[in-house]
C-alpha cells in the first residue's frame, strides 16, 4: 500500500532557529500533500495545501513567511517552520494522495514529527 | 461549506463490549467519508472508507461503518473491542468539489477497560 515517510520523527531546537521536516511519499506519486498541526487532545488543522510545481495554498491565519512549504517533485514536500518560538511547539502530521485513479481521494498520512522549541 | 461532528471526546467500553463512535457530517454535495485511527505519536491510519456504492463498508481491524443519508451519518462500530483498539479515532469528510480538502472532526478517545 502507499506509505509515507515523515522525517524527522522529533526534533527540539532553540528559539530563534529554523527546522525542516520532510515528507516522501514512497512508492506513489503524490500530486497533493497536504500539512496538518496538531495541538495536545485537539484535531488536526489544516495549514496548507501543496502541490507539486506550484506555490502552497495556506489557511487563513497560517503564517506563509513562517511555515515554508516547498513541494519541489512529486515525491517530496518540505515544511520549514523558520525562527522556531515555544509557540510553534506541536505535532506536525503531512499526508499525501493522488488526484484521480485507484488512490485518488486517501490520505495516506506521516507518522508526523514532533517539534520542541526551548 | 462541509463539517463533521463527532458526538463524544471519550469513550469507554469493556473488553468484549460493542463499539459505537459517532459521526454526523454536513455537506451540500454527495461527501466522500473516512475514518482513521491514531495512536499516540503517529500519524493517521486509514479505517475505512465510502466514496460510493455500498452503504455499509467494512474496514480493518474489524471495525465497520454505515453511510446513513437520511442521518447524515456515518457511525463506526465494533462487535467486540480489544484492548488494542484503545486510540484517538477521527471521522473526516471530502469532497470533490474544487479543493480535495479534508475536514476532520475533534476526535474521539477511545479508552478500553479490561
Amino acid at each position: 500500500g502507499a506509505v509515507v515517510s515523515q522525517h524527522p520523527s522529533r526534533v527540539i531546537c532553540k528559539s530563534g532557529t529554523s527546522v525542516k521536516i520532510e515528507c516522501r511519499s514512497l512508492d506513489f506519486q503524490a500530486t497533493t500533500m497536504f500539512w496538518y498541526r496538531q495541538f495536545p487532545k485537539k484535531s488536526l488543522m489544516l495549514m496548507a495545501t501543496s502541490n507539486e510545481g506550484s506555490k502552497a495554498t495556506y489557511e487563513q491565519g497560517v503564517e506563509k513567511d513562517k511555515f515554508l512549504i516547498n513541494h519541489a517533485s512529486l515525491t517530496l514536500s518540505t515544511l520549514t517552520v523558520t525562527s522556531a518560538h515555544p509557540e510553534d511547539s506541536s505535532f506536525y502530521i503531512c499526508s499525501a494522495t493522488v488526484i484521480g485513479g485507484p488512490g485518488a481521494n486517501v490520505l495516506t498520512f506521516g507518522a508526523g514529527s514532533r517539534l520542541t522549541v526551548l | 461549506a462541509q463539517s463533521v461532528t463527532q458526538l463524544g471526546s471519550h469513550v469507554s467500553v469493556s473488553e468484549g463490549a460493542l463499539v459505537l463512535l459517532r459521526c454526523n457530517y454536513s455537506s451540500s454535495v454527495p461527501p466522500y467519508l473516512f475514518w482513521y485511527v491514531q495512536y499516540p505519536n503517529q500519524g493517521l491510519q486509514l479505517l475505512l472508507k465510502y466514496t460510493t456504492g455500498a452503504t455499509l463498508v467494512k474496514g480493518i481491524n474489524g471495525f465497520e461503518a454505515e453511510f446513513k443519508k437520511s442521518e447524515t451519518s456515518f457511525h463506526l462500530t465494533k462487535p467486540s473491542a480489544h484492548m488494542s483498539d484503545a486510540a484517538e479515532y477521527f471521522c473526516a469528510v471530502h469532497t470533490t468539489s474544487g479543493t480535495y480538502k479534508y475536514i476532520f472532526g475533534t476526535g474521539t478517545r477511545l479508552k478500553v477497560l479490561a
